[in-house]
C-alpha cells in the first residue's frame, strides 16, 4: 500500500500562534487526502477533505478559517491551525484513500499551552 | 447520527482467547468494510477488510464475518496475544476512495 508521511509527530505551541502540519504521499499521487481529528480514547472525526488544486471540503462544524488546508500538489497536503487555543489540542491524522482502503499518516500530537 | 455502531467499547481477553468486536451499519450503499488497528500515539493501520460479496474473510489470526441481511460485521482475533492490545476501529464506505465512516472504537487488552 501507499506510504504516507506526516510531520511533525508532535508539536507544542503557544496560544495564539499558528501551526502547520504536513502530510506527504511518498509513492502515490493523491488527488484527495483526508484530515481527521481524534480526542483521547475517541474515534476519528473527519474534519475536511483536501482536494488537489481546489478548495477543501469541510465537515459541518469545522471552522475553515481556523483550519486552513492546502493541497498544492499530488503528494502534499497541509493543515494549518491558525491562532491556536488550548481547546485545539488534539491528535491530528491525515490519510489518503486508495484501492485497498485508507492509508493513514502516523499522526501529529498538538498541544497548545 | 452515527453511521457505524461499534461494540463493546472495551474488551479484556486472556492470552490465547478469542476477541470479538462487533459493528453494525445502516446505509445499504456501503460496500467496503475495513478494520483498523491503532496503537497509542500512532495512526490507524489497515488490518483486514471485506466486501459484501463474501460472508467471511480470514487473514492469519484475524477473521471478518459479514452478515449482509443483518447489516452487521465482526472482527474475530483468534489466539489473542498481548501484542494485540490496541484500539480497533471498524469502518464503512461506499468506495475505497471515498469518505469512511468509523465506529467509536474498541480498546482491547489481552492479559498474559
Amino acid at each position: 500500500g501507499a506510504v504516507v508521511s506526516q510531520h511533525p509527530s508532535w508539536v507544542i505551541c503557544k496560544s495564539g500562534t499558528s501551526v502547520k502540519i504536513e502530510c506527504r504521499s511518498l509513492d502515490f499521487q493523491a488527488t484527495t487526502m483526508f484530515w481527521y481529528r481524534q480526542f483521547p480514547k475517541q474515534s476519528l472525526m473527519l474534519m475536511a477533505t483536501s482536494n488537489e488544486g481546489s478548495k477543501a471540503t469541510y465537515e459541518q462544524g469545522v471552522e475553515k478559517d481556523k483550519f486552513l488546508i492546502n493541497h498544492a500538489s499530488l503528494t502534499l497536503s497541509t493543515l494549518t491551525v491558525t491562532s491556536a487555543h488550548p481547546e485545539d489540542s488534539s491528535f491530528y491524522i491525515c490519510s489518503l484513500g486508495q484501492f485497498d482502503g485508507y492509508t493513514f499518516g502516523s499522526g501529529t500530537r498538538l498541544t497548545v499551552v | 447520527q452515527q453511521q457505524v455502531k461499534q461494540s463493546p467499547q472495551s474488551l479484556i481477553v486472556q492470552k490465547g482467547g478469542i476477541s470479538i468486536i462487533n459493528c453494525a451499519y445502516e446505509n445499504t450503499a456501503f460496500d467496503y468494510f475495513p478494520w483498523y488497528q491503532q496503537f497509542p500515539g500512532k495512526g490507524p493501520a489497515l488490518l483486514i477488510a471485506i466486501r459484501p460479496d463474501v460472508s467471511e474473510k480470514k487473514e492469519g489470526r484475524f477473521t471478518i464475518s459479514f452478515n449482509k441481511s443483518a447489516k452487521q460485521f465482526s472482527l474475530h482475533i483468534m489466539d489473542s496475544q498481548p501484542g494485540d492490545s490496541a484500539t480497533y476501529f471498524c469502518a464503512a464506505s461506499r468506495d475505497t476512495g471515498n469518505q469512511f465512516y468509523f465506529g467509536t472504537g474498541t480498546s482491547l487488552t489481552v492479559i498474559p
